[in-house]
C-alpha cells in the first residue's frame, strides 16, 4: 500500500463552521491531489499540489482552500463548511504529472458531514 | 467536452460467470487510460495503466484492453473476493495540467 493517511477518517460538523483535512505521505511523491467523490458522480479534482507553497485549483475548488508547507503534508480546508460539501474526500499522490509516472495513489478517504 | 462513462452501473454475476465492464469515452489527446478498484469504505486501488491503442494489461482474472474509442475490462471466472467497484479514468491535458477525468464506476457483485 501507497504509505497515504488522512485524518480525521470521519467528522461531523455544522453549518458554517470551518474544517481542515490532513493528507500524510511517506513517499516523498511530488504531486498531492484532494477529490471528492459523490453518489452518482466520478471522483472530482478539488485542488492539487505540484510542490512545497505550489498549488492550483481543480474543477470544483468553490469555498475550498488548501495548503502545502512540507512535502509530506497536504492540508484541504473548507473555509465555511455547507451542507453541499458532504461528500467522502480522498487524497492521492503521484511521482508524477507525466512521463508514465502519473499514477495516482489514493487514501483512504475522510468521511465529512455537514448539518 | 472530455466525459468518461462506464457501462453497466451495476452487475450481479454468478461464480465462475466471465463478463465485460465498458468505458468508454471522450478526450482531446489521451495521456493514458487507468482501471481502479474500489472497496465499500476504502479509497480507489489501482490496478492498471494502458496507453496506446491495442495494448492489453493482466492480472490474475482481469484483464483490461483499450481501443481508440473504450476500454474494456475483462473478468474471468469471478470469485466473490472479485466484488468491488470498478473506476475508469482517463488521463488528458486540459486547462494547464494534466488532468484525470473518471467515470462514476461499475457495481460489480459475484455471488457463489
Amino acid at each position: 500500500d501507497a504509505g497515504i493517511t488522512q485524518s480525521p477518517r470521519h467528522k461531523v460538523t455544522e453549518t458554517g463552521t470551518p474544517v481542515t483535512l490532513r493528507c500524510h505521505q511517506t513517499e516523498n511523491h511530488r504531486y498531492m491531489y484532494w477529490y471528492r467523490q459523490d453518489p452518482g458522480h466520478g471522483l472530482r479534482l478539488i485542488h492539487y499540489s505540484y510542490g512545497v507553497k505550489d498549488t492550483d485549483k481543480g474543477e470544483v475548488s468553490d469555498g475550498y482552500s488548501v495548503s502545502r508547507s512540507k512535502t509530506e503534508d497536504f492540508l484541504l480546508t473548507l473555509e465555511s463548511a455547507t451542507s453541499s460539501q458532504t461528500s467522502v474526500y480522498f487524497c492521492a499522490i503521484s511521482p508524477s504529472a507525466g512521463g508514465h509516472q502519473e499514477t495516482q495513489y489514493f487514501g483512504p478517504g475522510t468521511r465529512l458531514l455537514v448539518l | 467536452e472530455d466525459q468518461v462513462t462506464q457501462s453497466p452501473e451495476a452487475l450481479r454475476l454468478q461464480e465462475g460467470e466471465s463478463s465485460s465492464l465498458n468505458c468508454s469515452y471522450t478526450v482531446s489527446g489521451l495521456r493514458g487510460l487507468f482501471w481502479y478498484r474500489q472497496d465499500p469504505g476504502k479509497g480507489p486501488e489501482f490496478l492498471f495503466t494502458l496507453y496506446s491503442a491495442g495494448e492489453e494489461k493482466e492480472k490474475e482474472r482481469l484483464k483490461a484492453t483499450l481501443t481508440k474509442k473504450e476500454s474494456f475490462l475483462h473478468i474471468t471466472a469471478p470469485k466473490p473476493e472479485d466484488s468491488a467497484t470498478y473506476l475508469c479514468a482517463v488521463q488528458a491535458w486540459s486547462g494547464g495540467y494534466n488532468k484525470l477525468i473518471f467515470g462514476a464506476g461499475t457495481r460489480l457483485a459475484v455471488h457463489p
